[in-house]
């Protein structure tokens, strides 16, 4: 039974350039949360997926959007990146809502130079 | 606001301790999510707490939901190197936006 998996592991883009990042969630799970966690601090909430829409967003601006696929895969986009935008970038999913835990992916860390 | 709010930022233990981090909050919750993350790993759910003055245990590890549900604990007895990490609290807020605690970095010296 699968994890989530995250692609890919690292990234260095430049500065005003786009992303986008990958996931597929664990087997059964129907939802995917997007994170983005700046060094130190605690994961913070950017985006919620769900049967292909974006049901919750985080304070994050338009340039972060995302999608999520019939397969309940989901793509997170970043357009015109920002030094501060380097930081770890946590896939989640879930059963619903997550009211039984989030599994986590590994992350994909973005480095904006 | 919505945050969750832990204390302390850092705990330095020596093996054998007893650790304990507080997970405090404003406003009633719903529940509490505790989630660990190992140094360079990402988050893994260890527990959730959903009714007034729940205790739960997983081991070393045992889990407090406050009676008020404003406030939670986790404890860990004889810490073990194992247990180094950083612990958090999280809360499904309004319109189910998921928030974390800004954790508590746990170091265990052998």
């Amino acid at each position: 039974d699968a994890g989530v998996t995250q692609s890919p592991t690292h990234l260095i883009k430049t500065r005003g350039q786009q992303v986008t990042l990958r996931c597929s969630p664990k087997s059964g799970h129907d939802t995917v949360s997007w994170y983005q966690q700046a060094l130190g601090q605690g994961p913070q909430f950017i985006f919620q997926y769900y049967e292909e829409e974006e049901r919750q967003r985080g304070n994050f601006p338009d340039r972060f959007s995302g999608h999520q696929f019939p397969n309940y895969s989901s793509e997170l986009n970043v357009n015109a990146l920002l030094l501060g935008d380097s930081a770890l970038y946590l896939c989640a999913s879930s059963e619903g809502q997550g009211s039984y835990g989030y599994t986590f992916g590994s992350g994909t860390r973005l480095t904006v130079v | 606001g919505q945050q969750v709010m832990q204390i302390p930022q850092y705990q330095h233990v020596q093996e054998g301790e007893d650790f304990t981090t507080y997970c405090n909050s404003s406003t009633t919750l719903s529940n509490i999510q505790w989630y660990k993350q190992r140094p360079g790993g990402h988050p893994v759910f260890l527990i959730q707490l959903v009714k007034s003055g729940e205790v739960k245990k997983q081991k070393r590890l045992t889990f407090q939901f406050g009676e008020a549900k404003k406030n939670s604990s986790l404890h860990i007895t004889a810490t073990q190197t194992t247990d180094v990490g950083t612990y958090f609290c999280a809360r499904i807020g309004n319109f189910n936006k998921f928030y974390f605690g800004s954790g508590t970095k746990l170091n265990v010296k052998p």
